[in-house]
């Protein structure tokens, strides 16, 4: 079965410190792998997907084939970043996102 | 560009009432998916469709519906309501590839009293 698990529901860092939100999945096949961030009073948007291989406001996530994971991280966080996160996948080739039940993150000034 | 636009921002209803959600896409996405939000269970997907047909479709039980017209906007509609359908719902709309990003709406927030 698909799933996509992300184990904390809080994390609480202090600015500066280093931030990695974990996710981890069950697929079969080839994922397509994202984070999709909600910051306070504003919608759920994409923060980054593992096809770009990109690095948006500090964050970074690798997808780990060996250990199904896509963690987040960010080597100093900044109060701003303060939000709810989710891990998301989707099936190769569908229109299918499967959602983790997010982590919201504290940066603690 | 307008954003993804749901209507109405919030309705309360009572079990065994049904309820029509509505959501206006950006202009020139094709593509509309729908989720329910709940605190415990995040967001879980409930269909998807791309010019009028629906692609792809969750584990949600037949009271929940859907359909798009041909101007792109779609309407979710669940029957026979009950306590555990209250939840946010979002709509989500995206030019209709794969590989594309998904631009969610607000959200309607539904309480079942």
């Amino acid at each position: 079965a698909q799933r996509v698990t992300q184990p904390e529901k809080l994390l609480s860092v202090f600015k500066g410190a280093p931030v990695e939100l974990k996710c981890n999945y069950s697929y079969s096949g080839s994922p397509e792998l994202f984070w999709y961030v909600q910051y306070s009073r504003q919608r759920l948007q994409l923060l980054l997907r593992h096809i770009s291989r990109e690095s948006i406001k500090g964050f970074t996530a690798d997808l780990n084939k060996g250990e199904t994971s896509f963690h987040l991280k960010k080597p100093f966080a900044q109060e701003e970043d303060s939000a709810m996160y989710y891990c998301a996948l989707k099936s190769s080739g569908t229109y299918k996102y499967i959602f983790g039940t997010g982590t919201r993150l504290k940066v603690l000034a | 560009k307008a954003g993804v636009t749901q209507t109405p921002r919030y309705l309360i209803k009572t079990r065994g009432q049904q309820v029509t959600l509505s959501c206006s896409p950006i202009s020139g996405h094709r593509s509309v998916s729908w989720y329910q939000q709940t605190p415990g269970q995040g967001l879980q997907f409930l269909f998807e469709y791309f010019s009028e047909t629906q692609r792809n479709k969750g584990n949600f039980p037949g009271r929940f519906s859907g359909r798009q017209f041909s101007n792109s906007r779609s309407e979710m509609n669940v029957s026979t309501l009950e306590l555990g359908d209250s939840a946010l719902y979002l709509c989500a709309s995206n030019p209709g590839s794969t590989n594309e990003k998904l631009f969610f709406g607000s959200g309607t927030q539904l309480s079942v009293l």
